[in-house]
């Protein structure tokens, strides 16, 4: 079993919907969370980063992390066709950590 | 900061060749990741230096493979004897002394 998991998707949703995006994982060292957007044949662009449980909010992005739950989310509200891309969450047990990743979920947002 | 960069971004070998890919880190980033992606996968680590020295490996950095980055500035990654499961995108990031990490354009290995 892999120490983070993520739905591959497709998700596909109308222009203005609210996405909601999850990743589970096992591994209870993990306190440092981000999630990345990457493009077809594009670097992962960094999106999100929160420590610890929490709430964090971004303008159109909301990261949400209960570690007690083993659960992370990232909701998107008023998506919009640019933000038609693979969102991948990884996660790291320290400042200088290695990230590991979910497989990530491609999202398509229709007009 | 100009991002961090990538080269070459594409690069195609036969097997049982050697390549060499390049790294250049955001500016002051003293912290610097290599990572393999393939498709439908997320990446994978492969190796992490802090300033000169290389502190991390993983199990994936066959023996085949390589990576210095000489005073502390950019990388490079070394893959000798290709296969064709070394196909892959090949992902550097960096990072200031915090767990935020910048990825580049990434280098797309395709090796026939």
């Amino acid at each position: 079993q892999k120490e983070v998991e993520q739905d591959p998707g497709p998700l596909s949703v109308p222009e203005g919907a609210i996405v909601s995006l999850n990743c589970t994982y096992s591994n209870s060292a993990f306190q440092y969370f981000m999630w990345y957007r990457q493009y077809s044949r594009k670097g992962p662009e960094l999106l999100m980063y929160t420590y610890s449980s929490g709430n964090k909010e971004d303008g159109r992005f909301t990261a949400q992390v209960d570690k007690s739950s083993k659960y992370i989310s990232l909701f998107i509200r008023d998506s919009q066709p640019s933000d038609s891309a693979t969102y991948l969450c990884a996660m790291s047990a320290g400042t200088a950590s290695k990230l590991t990743f979910g497989t990530g979920t491609r999202l398509q947002v229709t007009l | 900061d100009t991002g961090v960069s990538q080269n070459p971004r594409h690069k195609i070998t036969k097997r049982g060749q050697n390549v060499t890919f390049r790294c250049d880190p955001i500016s002051e980033h003293n912290r610097l990741y290599w990572y393999r992606q393939t498709l439908g996968q997320g990446p994978e680590f492969l190796t992490y230096f802090q300033n000169e020295a290389q502190l991390e490996k993983s199990r994936l950095l066959s023996d085949r493979f390589s990576a210095e980055r000489p005073k502390g500035s950019f990388s490079t990654l070394e893959i000798q004897r290709t296969e064709q499961g070394d196909s892959a995108m090949y992902l550097c990031a960096s990072s200031r002394d915090s767990y935020e990490q910048y990825f580049g354009p990434g280098t797309r290995l395709t090796v026939t």
